[in-house]
């Protein structure tokens, strides 16, 4: 299986100031052919599921608030927050598609400061 | 607006089998684009993806489940299902479903889950 690492576990950053969260797979999710990393990072709040945010490691799906970025490729990526707000206290997730089965990191909690 | 929700049991004994259905409505199961999938988060942890079931039938597990779990599909009913036996208490978790990705007009093109269900609670206890 592709193990999926973020870093930190936790996270206080301060409103209007920028997050970021990281992620590393075990082995690359890059798949050559079409040159797509074959990754997402998605949003979950407490009694909610989680929401896709970004796939493809950087595509933010219909809806996200562009001050979500996704950036990396192979096998570190980074999900950005550009300027905090208290609408994003919530635990991010990354998650590998490439291969099954498929794999979540362990979680980031981002707090307010 | 595709809608999964999920519905069964909420409370499965130690030894037996839990089984959970995904109805989707706003769009069809059988579309061919899609991958229909189980994922369980036990409370206050990370998400795990149990496996996945397109139109067809073809289906793929988690190996930490494989030996233990089986994922239908009803087409008439436009649902999915999910059978895990021989539950312990580890299996105690929210379980979601969700659609993903599989293919586009060139082929076979994996995604992201977009849509989920809420998810439903299973307690495993005697």
């Amino acid at each position: 299986d592709i193990v999926m690492t973020q870093s930190p576990d936790s996270l206080a950053v301060s409103l209007g100031e920028r997050a970021s969260i990281n992620c590393r797979s075990s082995q690359s999710v890059l798949y050559h052919s079409n040159n797509k990393n074959y990754l997402a990072w998605y949003q979950q709040k407490p009694g909610q599921p989680p929401k896709l945010l970004i796939y493809w490691a950087s595509t933010r799906e219909s809806g996200v608030p562009d001050r979500f970025s996704g950036s990396g490729s192979g096998t570190d990526f980074t999900l950005t927050i550009s300027s905090l707000q208290a609408e994003d206290v919530a635990v991010y997730y990354c998650q590998q598609y490439y291969t099954t089965p498929y794999t979540f990191g362990q979680g980031t909690k981002l707090e307010i400061k | 607006q595709v809608q999964l929700q999920e519905s069964g049991p909420r409370l499965v004994k130690p030894s037996q089998t839990l089984s959970l259905t995904c109805i989707v409505s706003g769009g069809s199961i059988t579309s061919g684009l899609y991958y229909w999938s189980w994922i369980r988060q036990p409370a206050g942890k990370g998400l795990e993806w149990i496996g996945r079931i397109y139109s067809t039938g073809s289906t793929n597990y988690n190996p930490s489940v494989k030996s233990r779990v089986t994922i239908s599909i009803d087409t008439s009913k436009n649902q999915f299902s999910l059978k895990l036996t021989s539950v312990t208490a580890a299996d105690t978790a929210l379980y979601y479903c969700a659609r993903a990705d599989g293919f586009d007009s060139s082929g076979y093109l994996p995604g992201a889950a977009d849509y989920w269900g809420q998810g439903t609670l299973v307690t495993v206890s005697s």
